[in-house]
């Protein structure tokens, strides 16, 4: 069965800082992956994914991924978060036969002038 | 552009009490599924549906209901709420193979 681990619950950071969250799925044939993210008081939105091709992928509001496929990893990345950045992301994954998410617990960031 | 529409947003029952989350989708989408979000445990499966006629169970589907009359509907029944039940309800679609789910903005359901 698919699962997605993402491994900081709550990260705190100044603005300009730079961010990096961790994902990790298991499964053992081709995915699909994806970040959302849910900023207070709104629904999910898709921040940027990966189906094939390059695994450096880029997403909105200056957001990228890499997928290493030897270490099962898609971690998300920023130069440098800004206040408007808090939110909290979700990593998670799907096989490509099928529409079925399955979802990290999520990272709650905070982001402090 | 409607997107995902769930209605209502907020919801407060009695334990024992039932109820209908709607979700609909003006986009043609043959896949809608419905989640829970719950703090530290992120969004999980309920069920799914792939299409009108077709649904099916998933990470957690005790407790729900579901059914798929049309491609642009797929209500949530909650038949005797329980406390457990407590969370924020996201239904979400996407078109078949495009594997991009669009959610709908929620509904914050309390089960005292």
């Amino acid at each position: 069965a698919q699962s997605v681990s993402q491994h900081n619950h709550h990260v705190i950071l100044s603005e300009a800082a730079s961010l990096e969250l961790g994902c990790n799925y298991s499964y053992g044939g081709t995915v699909n992956l994806f970040w959302y993210v849910q900023y207070p008081g709104q629904h999910l939105q898709l921040l940027l994914k990966y189906f094939s091709g390059d695994p450096l992928v880029k997403g909105i509001k200056g957001f990228e991924a890499e997928f290493i496929k030897s270490k099962f990893s898609f971690n998300l990345r920023k130069p440098s978060v800004q206040w408007s950045d808090t939110a909290e992301y979700f990593c998670a994954v799907s096989n490509p036969n099928t529409d079925k998410l399955i979802f990290g617990t999520g990272t709650r960031l905070q982001v402090f002038p | 552009n409607a997107g995902v529409t769930q209605t209502p947003k907020f919801q407060v029952l009695k334990t024992g009490q039932s109820m209908t989350l709607q979700c609909a989708q003006d986009m043609n989408h043959e896949y809608m599924s419905w989640y829970r979000q719950d703090p530290g445990m992120g969004l999980r499966l309920i069920h799914y549906s792939v299409g009108a006629g077709i649904t099916d169970q998933g990470e957690v589907p005790n407790g729900y209901n579901v059914s798929r009359s049309t491609t642009e509907d797929f209500p949530l029944r909650l038949l005797s709420a329980a406390p457990s039940q407590t969370s924020v309800y996201f239904c979400a679609s996407s078109s078949k193979g495009k594997n991009i789910q669009y959610f709908g903005a929620g509904t914050r359901l309390s089960v005292l």
